[in-house]
C-alpha cells in the first residue's frame, strides 16, 4: 500500500537553528499538509499546499515557518529559527483529489529543540 | 472556529467487551468526521469516516454514529482485541473555500484492551 514517508524520524537541534523536515507524499496525491502534535496534546493543523502554493495556514504557521515543493516528489517544512516550543512531532499528510477528504499521514518527525 | 471535544481521555476494557468513544463539535457547517488510530511511534491512520448526510456507518467491528442535531458523533468498537489498544482521535472538517483537509482533532482517547 502506498504511504507518505518522512525523514528524519528524529531531529535534535539547538534553539535558534534552522531545521528542514522532509516528506515524500503519495505519488498521485495533489494536496499536501503539515500537522504537528505536542506531546500529550491534540494533532494541530499547520498548513495546506496545492499547486505550488499555500492554500491555508493556521495561526501557528507564522513567519518562522515555510513550505516548499522543490521537485516533483518532495515536500518540505522549514523552521527558520527554532524555539523551545517548536518541539513536537510533525506529521506530513496528503490527499489525492479535491472532494476526497481521506487524509493519509506519514509516521512523523520528532523534533526536539534544546 | 471549529472546536472538537473528545471523551473519555482514557478507556480500559476487557478483551471481547465493547468500547465507545464520544466527540462533540461546535460548527454546524462541519460535514466530514473521520476517526484515526495512532499506534506508538506511528502517524494517525484513518480507520473509518462518516459524512453529514449519513447517520451511521459500519466496517466489521467498528462503527460510527452521527447526530447532526446534537452535534456529536461516536466510535463503537465491538469484540475488542489487544491489538485495538492505541490512541484514537476524532476529527471534524469544515469544508469551505480552501479548507479541504484542514481537520480539527479532538484530544484523543487512549484505549487499553486487557487480555
Amino acid at each position: 500500500e502506498p504511504e507518505v514517508t518522512q525523514t528524519p524520524s528524529h531531529q535534535v537541534t539547538q534553539m535558534g537553528q534552522e531545521v528542514i523536515l522532509r516528506c515524500v507524499p503519495i505519488s498521485n496525491h495533489l494536496y499536501f499538509y503539515w500537522y504537528r502534535q505536542i506531546l500529550g496534546q491534540k494533532v494541530e493543523f499547520l498548513v495546506s499546499f496545492y499547486n505550488n502554493e499555500i492554500s491555508e495556514k493556521s495561526e501557528i504557521f507564522d513567519d518562522q515557518f515555510s513550505v516548499e515543493r522543490p521537485d516533483g516528489s518532495n515536500f518540505t517544512l522549514k523552521i527558520r529559527s527554532t524555539k523551545l516550543e517548536d518541539s513536537a512531532m510533525y506529521f506530513c499528510a496528503s490527499i489525492k483529489t479535491w472532494g476526497n477528504e481521506k487524509l493519509f499521514f506519514g509516521s512523523g518527525t520528532q523534533l526536539s529543540v534544546l | 472556529g471549529e472546536n472538537v471535544e473528545q471523551h473519555p481521555s482514557t478507556l480500559s476494557v476487557q478483551e471481547g467487551d465493547s468500547a465507545v468513544i464520544k466527540c462533540t463539535y461546535s460548527d454546524s457547517a462541519s460535514n466530514y468526521f473521520p476517526w484515526y488510530k495512532q499506534e506508538l511511534g506511528k502517524g494517525p491512520q484513518l480507520i473509518i469516516d462518516i459524512r453529514s448526510n449519513v447517520g451511521e456507518k459500519k466496517d466489521q467491528r467498528i462503527a460510527v454514529t452521527l447526530n447532526k442535531t446534537a452535534k456529536h458523533f461516536s466510535l463503537h468498537i465491538t469484540e475488542t482485541q489487544p491489538e485495538d489498544s492505541a490512541v484514537y482521535f476524532c476529527a471534524a472538517s469544515v469544508n469551505y473555500g480552501g479548507s479541504q483537509g484542514n481537520l480539527i482533532f479532538g484530544k484523543g482517547t487512549k484505549l487499553s484492551v486487557k487480555p
